[in-house]
């Protein structure tokens, strides 16, 4: 069974720091890893999908990297700013054919808050 | 493009009665799921449909619950004799087929409270 774990739970920064929030993974054969923004009380933003073949994926001030072998995945945040407050999830999808392919599991969350 | 549609937004609910989720995706896509998040819980995948097929349901629980993707019109999450526990929001997500983008787009997600 997919264990989604995401270190720290919660962050607190000043406006400006570089961050790096952790995903890890229990079981290595996933399709892809997904990371999203939850803002309170709303949905889910995807922020960036990276497939079980590439080793990264940049948009903007964000990079996500992958190792898939060794279960982890690091979302990095360059000079964080106070819209950047929210929730980060951490979420992979089981590899194709696999009973658990389609569905996402997610980790618990990384709630950010990053102050002015 | 609209995006993925869920209604209503907020649902009241008295302990017995059953609550109705609704979930229209974008257009285009043919790939539904849908998603629970106990209050202080991560999100937990509960079904998986295509049009007219179940594809995974590993995550709906036993008994009360039930989901549909018909040919025409929206995804239903069903929940009947509704007990405290329920209370959560609901999310759906929507996806193209296997093999285009894979990327699941939410929506804005069904809080239900059970009084």
């Amino acid at each position: 069974k997919q264990e989604v774990t995401q270190i720290p739970a919660a962050l607190s920064v000043p406006e400006g720091e570089n961050l790096v929030l952790n995903c890890s993974f229990t079981d290595s054969a996933i399709y892809n890893l997904q990371w999203f923004r939850q803002d309170p009380g709303k949905g889910l933003t995807s922020l960036l999908l990276i497939q079980s073949s590439q080793r990264e994926q940049t948009s903007g001030r964000l990079n996500a990297s992958l190792d898939k072998s060794s279960g982890r995945s690091t979302l990095y945040i360059a000079a964080s700013q106070p819209g950047d407050s929210a929730t980060y999830l951490c979420a992979v999808r089981g590899s194709a054919g696999g009973t658990s392919y389609g569905k996402l599991t997610f980790g618990q969350g990384t709630i950010l808050t990053v102050h002015p | 493009n609209a995006g993925v549609m869920q209604n209503p937004r907020h649902l009241v609910r008295r302990r017995g009665q059953e609550a109705r989720l609704r979930c229209s995706p974008m257009k285009g896509h043919s790939h539904v799921y849908w998603y629970r998040q106990l209050p202080e819980e991560g999100l937990k995948f509960m079904v998986y449909l295509q049009k007219e097929n179940i594809i995974d349901e590993s995550g709906m629980p036993k008994e009360r619950f039930s989901a549909e993707f018909p040919k025409e019109g929206p995804s239903i999450l069903r929940i009947q004799q509704v007990v405290r526990g329920d209370s959560a929001a609901y999310f759906c997500a929507s996806s193209p087929p296997p093999g285009a983008e894979e990327t699941q787009y939410f929506g804005p997600g069904t809080r239900l409270l059970v009084l």
